[in-house]
C-alpha cells in the first residue's frame, strides 16, 4: 500500500532562518510527486511536480528536491507570508494520489 | 485563483436535511475530484471521475452521493449526513489520468466548509 509521511508535523522558524521539511513516500511506481502549500480555510495551491531522482525545482524562497525515498523542500530565508501548511502527494502508475498529512511551518517576524 | 471554484464556501445543515455541494471548474480538464479534509488528518480521495465517468469510490457511505453531469461540473449531493461528517470539502480537477506520460496535477477549488449539526 502506497504510503506518505511528512516530517515534522509543526515547525516554528525565525525570519530568514532556513529549513527544509521532509515527504517520505513508499510507492509501488511512481509517476510523480507534488508539493502544494495549503492557508487555513483555503485549498491546497500547487507548487512543484517531480518526476524522478534528482529532479530539483525552486520557486522564490523554496526548492524542492527528489530521492527515491523522499523529498526536500528548502525553505530560504522564509518570511511571515510564507506560514502556511505544506502538503506532499504522489502520484503512481495506478492513477491513485496519496496525500502525506502535511506540515504546519510558522514563520515568526 | 485556479480556475476550479466550489459553493457554497460554507454550509450549516440539520442531520436531516438535504443539500448539494457544486464544483465548476474552467481548465478543461477531463477528471474532477471529491476529497474530505478533517482536521489533523491527511486528504481522504471520496470520489473520482475521468471523463464523466466514476472509477473509483473508496468505500464512502452512501449518504454522499456525487454526480457529474460533465466535464466542468461536479456535484457532491448530501443526505441525513452525521456530525462527524464536519469538514472541509475540497474538489480538484487534473488534465487527464489516462495520460500514459508525465504526470496528472490537481488544481484545487477553494472548498466548502460544512458543519453538520
Amino acid at each position: 500500500e502506497d504510503q506518505v509521511t511528512q516530517s515534522p508535523e509543526a515547525l516554528r522558524l525565525q525570519e530568514g532562518e532556513s529549513s527544509s521539511l521532509n515527504c517520505s513516500y513508499t510507492v509501488s511506481g511512481l509517476r510523480g510527486l507534488f508539493w502544494y502549500r495549503q492557508d487555513p480555510g483555503k485549498g491546497p495551491e500547487f507548487l512543484f511536480t517531480l518526476y524522478s531522482a534528482g529532479e530539483e525545482k525552486e520557486k522564490e524562497r523554496l526548492k524542492a528536491t527528489l530521492t527515491k525515498k523522499e523529498s526536500f523542500l528548502h525553505i530560504t530565508a522564509p518570511k511571515p507570508e510564507d506560514s502556511a501548511t505544506y502538503l506532499c502527494a504522489v502520484y503512481n502508475y495506478g492513477q491513485n494520489f496519496v496525500f502525506g498529512p502535511g506540515t504546519r511551518l510558522s514563520v515568526l517576524p | 485563483e485556479t480556475g476550479v471554484t466550489q459553493t457554497p464556501r460554507h454550509l450549516v445543515m440539520g442531520m436531516t436535511n438535504k443539500k448539494s455541494l457544486k464544483c465548476e471548474q474552467h481548465l478543461g480538464h477531463n477528471a474532477m475530484y471529491w476529497y474530505k479534509q478533517s482536521a489533523k488528518k491527511p486528504l481522504e480521495l471520496m470520489f473520482v471521475y475521468s471523463l464523466e465517468e466514476r472509477v473509483e469510490n473508496n468505500s464512502v457511505p452512501s449518504r454522499f452521493s456525487p454526480e457529474c453531469p460533465n466535464s466542468s461540473h461536479l456535484f457532491l449531493h448530501l443526505h441525513t449526513l452525521q456530525p462527524e461528517d464536519s469538514a472541509l470539502y475540497l474538489c480538484a480537477s487534473s488534465q487527464d489520468p489516462h495520460r500514459t506520460a508525465g504526470s496528472n496535477e490537481q488544481f484545487f477549488g477553494p472548498g466548502t466548509r460544512l458543519t453538520v449539526l
